[in-house]
């Protein structure tokens, strides 16, 4: 199985602060990554699918890239409201891995 | 917008059986598949397994093979997924999301979440 690794765990920025995240697949599947936010004891919500398209109704200040194994989910601007957890997510094919999650502090 | 809908709580000893119900409303529920994950108390997420609710098609993780049995009943736009062989460590919340059809299997919805503790 191809397995999805986050990096860093954790982190902590200020408010204002440019996030970037990082997933790294072991193998190639090519654009089908998609990123959640999960807030402290809430539901995920979908952020990015297709690694870099935007779902509806979220800030423009979440963006997303790369293709194949590297991919990055960047927060423009760190506000009070995106500390979460941030899980990257493959979808190529079964199983839909998740990484282990980032950790966002402020 | 749509909604899934998660039935409530559980407590169940080691060995016994859970199912959890999650019913849908707002869309065509036999146009999407439903998936379901879990996530452990302070852990991450964890990827169940699938069911698509208009071809009947599953697909389960490995760990839960033989364990997990996914349905749907369209009648009432409800999927359901049952553990058995309960272990403490199958404690968890337990999460139905919607997920569109291929290519873009990603879960874009959520239910609220089912706790399920398993003790003696």
């Amino acid at each position: 199985d191809i397995q999805m690794t986050q990096s860093p765990s954790s982190l902590s920025a200020s408010v204002g602060d440019r996030v970037t995240i990082t997933c790294r697949a072991s193998q190639d599947i090519s654009n089908y990554l998609a990123w959640y936010q999960q807030r402290p004891g809430k539901v995920p919500k979908l952020l990015i699918y297709a690694a870099s398209t935007l779902q509806s109704g979220v800030p423009s200040r979440f963006s997303g890239s790369g293709s194949e194994t590297d991919f990055t989910l960047t927060i423009s601007s760190l506000q009070p409201e995106d500390v979460a957890t941030y899980y990257c997510q493959k979808y190529n094919s079964v199983p839909h891995t998740f990484g282990q999650g980032t950790k966002v502090d402020i | 917008q749509f909604q899934l809908v998660q039935s409530g709580g559980e407590v169940q000893k080691p060995g016994a059986s859970v199912k959890v119900s999650c019913k849908a409303s707002g869309y065509t529920f036999s146009a999407y598949h439903v998936t379901w994950v879990r996530q452990a108390p302070g852990q991450g997420l964890e990827w169940m397994g699938w069911i698509s609710a208009y071809s009947g098609h599953i697909d389960y993780a490995e760990q839960f093979q033989g364990r997990v049995t996914m349905t749907t009943d369209t009648s009432t736009s409800t999927a359901y997924m049952e553990l058995r062989g309960l272990r403490s460590d199958d404690t968890a919340v337990y999460f139905c999301a919607r997920v569109p059809s291929f290519p873009r299997t990603y879960s874009d919805g959520w239910g609220q979440g089912t706790l399920v503790t398993v003790s003696s």
